[in-house]
Formats: C-alpha cells, structure tokens, sequence
C-alpha cells in the first residue's frame, strides 16, 4: 500500500510567489516523522525540513514552511519567494517507529519548475 | 561540514557481473543506509545496517545484493550478478539517531549502467 501519495507530477511557478506542494500519507503510528528532500538535476538528496507527529507548531526552515494538518494526513511543503534555483524534485517522505532499521519511505516526488 | 561520500559516481557493467557500490557514512553516524532511484523514478529504500547488522530490508534487496562494513569507515553494497533492471542511481545515506526524528543525509550517488 502507498504510504506516502504526492498527487501533483509537475507544478509550475512564478519566481518570487510561493508554491504549496501536496504530501499525504497513511499510518496507523501515533508517533511518526515526517520529511521533505529536493532533488535538484545534479541528483543529490538535500534535507530540506522535518515535522514530527507531535510538533504542536508547523515546522519552518528559512522560505521553507511545513503546513502540517495531522486529522487530514498531510503535510504540505509551502515555498515561499520562488526563486529559480528552487526547480527541482521535491520528495515528501515518512518514518514509522515501527521501522526496525528506521527507513524512510518516499513518495514519487513533484517536479517543480519556477519561471522568470 | 561532514558528508557522505561515494564512490564510483558512475559505473558501467556487463550483465551478469559483479558491482561493489562504496560509501563513507558521517563518522558518528549509526544507521547506514542504501537507496536506489531508477530514472524519472521515485527513491526506494533497499536496506538499513545498525551494529554490523541488516536492520531491516526491502523486497527489492532480495540475495543478489549484500551489504558489508568491512571497517570502521566504509560501508558497501554488492550486487553479486547484475541485471538489466539494477541500471539504477544508488544512494548511500546516514543518520546519527536512534529514533525517528533525525534526517538522513545521502551521498551524490552512483549511477550503475548494466548493460
């Protein structure tokens, strides 16, 4: 079963306005973690933001923000001030305790392409 | 600041043969990770290594593949007879915790190309 879904393939934005990239994921965890990695053309996995299932705050890192709605299951990554370097992959991923050698699964990942 | 490193970034090979896949972790790292990523795909875990043991595996790590911290530094993935379908980026990945909080950090990647 998918345990992390990202519905959006391919989003597109304009430099400057921000972007929300959709992230849902399903577990019967009470305590769990949740990530967001970019995946620039080059291939390597940059950390990008962390939320944890008992966070009362949303997570934030610089123009990176982590809209967190734990009843609906989502944690939606929000950039805010595109700018072009931000065109990339962009993979949500989980961690369960229940994982002996705590993995992450990842989703299919958002192709973002920010425009001038 | 601290990485993990890979080595080869690329490799190309015959089907059939044997590929060893190497990486630094982070020092004080304690779990050990391998990841691949068919092209245009998304990343899919293989295997974490704790204590100079598989902690866990995919089903994609079937007995093709082994992994090994032959010393205090490196950690490697074997594939023992390569297939057309391992034509993948491998990512090696660390992570200092013992809980579900801590991130993982990756290497750049080897890409293998089995022809």
């Amino acid at each position: 079963a998918q345990k992390i879904t990202q519905t959006q393939p391919g989003m597109f934005v304009q430099e400057k306005e921000a972007v929300t990239l959709d992230c849902t994921y399903d577990t019967s965890d009470q305590s769990y973690g949740l990530f967001w990695y970019k995946q620039p053309s080059s291939g390597e996995m940059i950390f990008l933001i962390y939320q944890g299932s008992y966070d009362e705050q949303n997570a934030t890192e610089g123009r990176y923000s982590l809209n967190f709605q734990k009843a609906r299951k989502s944690a939606n990554l929000v950039i805010s001030a595109s700018q072009l370097g931000d065109s990339a992959m962009y993979f949500c991923a989980m961690r369960e305790p229940r994982s002996a050698g705590y993995a992450l699964n990842f989703g299919k990942g958002t192709s973002l392409l920010v425009t001038p | 600041e601290p990485e993990v490193t890979q080595t080869p970034s690329h490799q190309v090979t015959q089907m059939g043969q044997e590929v060893i896949l190497r990486c630094v972790p982070i020092s004080n790292h304690l779990y050990f990770y391998w990841y691949r990523q068919i092209l245009g795909q998304k990343v899919e875990f293989l295997v974490s290594f704790y204590n100079n043991e598989i902690s866990e595996k995919s089903e994609i790590f079937d007995d093709q593949f082994s992994v090994e911290r032959p010393d205090g530094s490196n950690f490697t993935l074997k594939i023992r007879s390569t297939k057309l379908e391992d034509s993948a980026m491998y990512f090696c990945a660390s992570s200092g915790g013992t809980s579900y909080t801590g991130e993982l950090f990756f290497g750049e990647g080897s890409r293998l190309t089995v022809l």
